[in-house]
């Protein structure tokens, strides 16, 4: 598995476009990158998900350069509610009949101020 | 939105004691997962199950730990006989297939179990 490595933390004030960036340097061909939050006491949530290129949902843009040995999850306008832990996640989700298993790191906690 | 959810949302146990925790994925999802979050650790894999049966277990998921599908809705982690270290959050995962190659595992609330 690709291991991935990621800012702790990060504090941003309300309104503001947060940018996490995750390091990836051995990703695999067949590897996707997928983001999860997780708020306290709450299962993680998928946010998104991406190969190569640019993504973008109601929630968050991910960033992947054509080397794809990192990706930035953006979130525009953060407000108090997206304090939370971001996790990055990279595997191989083609494979196997369901067996893909996510493993989590420690994630980057974030912190939006008033 | 269907939702995965969990109960209890949280049960305190005796050391050797036996615990089962459920969950009822969304239907029409065919894969199922069980983690567990230590306080303030990471999240960590335990088992995936699919086409009712094991596909994949973790280093944790020792002979201790079993899961099952009693009733094509429930899935139930089963603990056989607790120990001080199983205190953690357990969260149930589910996910549909899909022949898009995209993969999104919803998360239970989790249960915090607490064994004294």
């Amino acid at each position: 598995l690709a291991k991935t490595t990621q800012p702790i933390s990060m504090d941003s004030y309300e309104g503001q476009e947060v940018n996490i960036t995750c390091s990836h340097n051995n990703i695999a061909t067949n590897d996707y990158i997928t983001w999860y939050q997780q708020f306290p006491s709450q299962g993680p949530r998928f946010i998104i998900q991406g190969y190569k290129t640019k993504v973008t949902n109601e929630v968050a843009s991910l960033f992947i350069p054509a080397d794809r040995k990192s990706s930035t999850l953006s979130l525009p306008r953060v407000s108090l509610s997206d304090t939370a832990v971001y996790y990055c996640l990279v595997g191989d989700i083609t494979s196997g009949a369901g067996s893909y298993q996510l493993t989590f790191g420690k994630g980057t906690k974030l912190s939006v101020i008033p | 939105e269907p939702e995965v959810t969990q109960t209890p949302s949280h049960q305190v146990t005796q050391m050797g004691q036996e615990v089962i925790l459920r969950c009822v994925p969304i239907s029409n999802h065919l894969y199922f997962y069980w983690y567990r979050q230590i306080l303030g650790q990471k999240v960590e894999f335990l088992v995936s199950f699919y086409n009712n049966e094991i596909s994949e277990k973790s280093e944790i998921f020792d002979d201790q730990f079993s899961v099952e599908r009693p009733d094509g809705s429930n899935f139930t982690l089963k603990i056989r006989s607790t120990k001080l270290e199983d205190s953690a959050m357990y969260f149930c995962a589910s996910r549909p297939w899909t022949s898009d190659s995209t993969d999104t595992q919803y998360f239970g609330p989790g249960t915090r179990l607490t064994v004294l």
